[in-house]
């Protein structure tokens, strides 16, 4: 149980077009899916808290203009990263809570996005 | 600032020994903890999360934690190649579920 899937798994881009992740929990619901970025090397950073219903909320230093978060469904959040440019360029996993229990986070596939 | 720390490494340890991989914490009313392993180019997987004060084994793995010590520690018994990768220490500190995650171990096996 507790399985995560992400759509694409990996894309390339030109500069300046739109982006969309989707992060899918499949057996199970999930009212809160997180969004991180990571870049080589580095460990995971949280880009968003995603939560079905209502608004994201991003952490300090988050473009929530230039990533837009839609949690639409108990089974689907959506991340945009909206004009992309190079700097964009990284490994972006979503998580969701849920499954057996209310604190543990599984981690979808992950999307590498190269931006041109 | 909240924060969670990791040795880096790199971790080497022969076929079979034992790796022992440590993580302190700085939020002392943390009260979830969570080890993660991570293949390179690969998402993080969920190795086993620690609740209470003492040890908690699943197979091979056995996470230990001391709240007093801010300290949370994952054994690798019978290391084995697969298990090369880099584990990540991740902590509830916040509201609302959100991790923290710290820098994570590599870990390499040598057969």
């Amino acid at each position: 149980g507790a399985v995560v899937s992400q759509h694409p798994s990996w894309v390339i881009c030109k500069s300046g077009t739109s982006v969309k992740i989707e992060c899918r929990s499949l057996d199970f619901q999930a009212t809160t899916m997180f969004w991180y970025r990571q870049f080589p090397k580095q460990s995971l950073m949280l880009m968003a808290t995603s939560n079905e219903g209502s608004k994201a909320t991003y952490e300090q230093g988050v473009e929530k203009d230039k990533f837009l978060i839609n949690h639409a469904s108990l089974t689907l959040s959506t991340l945009t990263v909206t004009s992309a440019h190079p700097e964009d360029s990284s490994f972006y996993i979503c998580s969701a809570l849920g499954g057996d229990t209310t604190d543990t986070q599984y981690f979808g596939p992950g999307t590498r996005l190269t931006v041109l | 600032q909240k924060e969670v720390e990791q040795n880096s490494g790199p971790l080497s340890v022969p076929e079979g020994a034992i790796a022992s991989l440590n993580c302190t914490y700085s939020d002392r009313g943390s009260q979830s903890f969570f080890w993660y392993r991570q293949y390179s180019g690969k998402s993080p997987e969920l190795i086993m999360s620690i609740y209470s004060n003492g040890d908690k084994e699943d197979g091979r793995f056995t996470a230990q934690l001391n709240k007093a010590s801010q300290y949370v520690s994952l054994l690798i018994r019978d290391s084995q190649p697969s298990d090369s990768a880099t584990y990540l220490c991740a902590v509830n500190m916040a509201a609302g579920n959100k991790l923290t995650f710290g820098g994570g171990t590599r870990v390499l096996v040598k057969p």
